[in-house]
């Protein structure tokens, strides 16, 4: 069965405190690797898209990473605003359906 | 670039009831994809429209029903309301790869 399966559920940062948020993944023939970020009553914010093991992007303290099996999204000398439910989602039919994981709610504290 | 809206934002309906949900997807993206989201499930893929046809559906029971007009404009219905049904709807606009999504609608039911 295809899932995705994200660690921790939850986690607390001080302010500055780098640490990385784990995706892992069972699916066949991976077409997208998809990174959300999602505030308290809204909907997710696209972050970023990876295709293939390797694959690196950054954007300001987030950078994610992908490999056959998982992808990590490292968030390096978080702010209290990166406070947030990150979910990691996968795609693997060219079509719009998108699967997600349970997310890893994100407590950066000042 | 306008991003995608939802309407409404807010609903309450009594058990029984049916509710229809609109999303107007960004402006040229012809897919259309509706997630529900629940604190115990998450978020799981309703179904996909793609120019004016349904090209995927998930696990959900036939009360759960919708459409996409030829602006690509889509709507979701929901018959005979159950009180499981409280979550926060998502709809989702997808142009070559990466999914946009709307701020939701709060559906309640009571």
């Amino acid at each position: 069965e295809d899932q995705v399966t994200q660690s921790p559920e939850a986690l607390r940062l001080q302010e500055g405190e780098s640490s990385s948020l784990n995706c892992s993944y069972t699916v066949s023939g991976l077409r997208g690797l998809f990174w959300y970020r999602q505030d308290p009553g809204k909907g997710p914010e696209f972050l970023f898209t990876l295709y293939s093991a390797g694959e690196e992007k950054e954007k300001e303290r987030l950078k994610a990473t992908l490999t056959k099996k998982e992808s990590f999204l490292h968030i390096t000398a978080p702010k209290p605003e990166d406070s947030a439910t990150y979910l990691c989602a996968v795609n693997y039919d060219n079509t719009g359906k998108l699967i997600f994981g349970q997310g890893t709610t994100l407590q950066v504290k000042p | 670039k306008a991003g995608v809206t939802q309407t409404p934002r807010y609903l309450i309906k009594t058990r029984g009831q049916q509710v229809t949900l609109s999303c107007s997807p960004i402006s040229g993206h012809r897919s259309v994809s509706w997630y529900q989201q629940t604190p115990g499930q998450g978020l799981q893929f309703l179904f996909e429209y793609f120019s004016e046809t349904q090209r995927n559906k998930g696990n959900f029971p036939g009360r759960f029903s919708g459409r996409q007009f030829s602006n690509s404009r889509s709507e979701m219905n929901v018959s005979t309301l159950e009180l499981g049904d409280s979550a926060l709807y998502l709809c989702a606009s997808t142009g070559d790869t990466e999914a946009f999504f709307g701020q939701g609608t709060r559906l309640t039911v009571v």
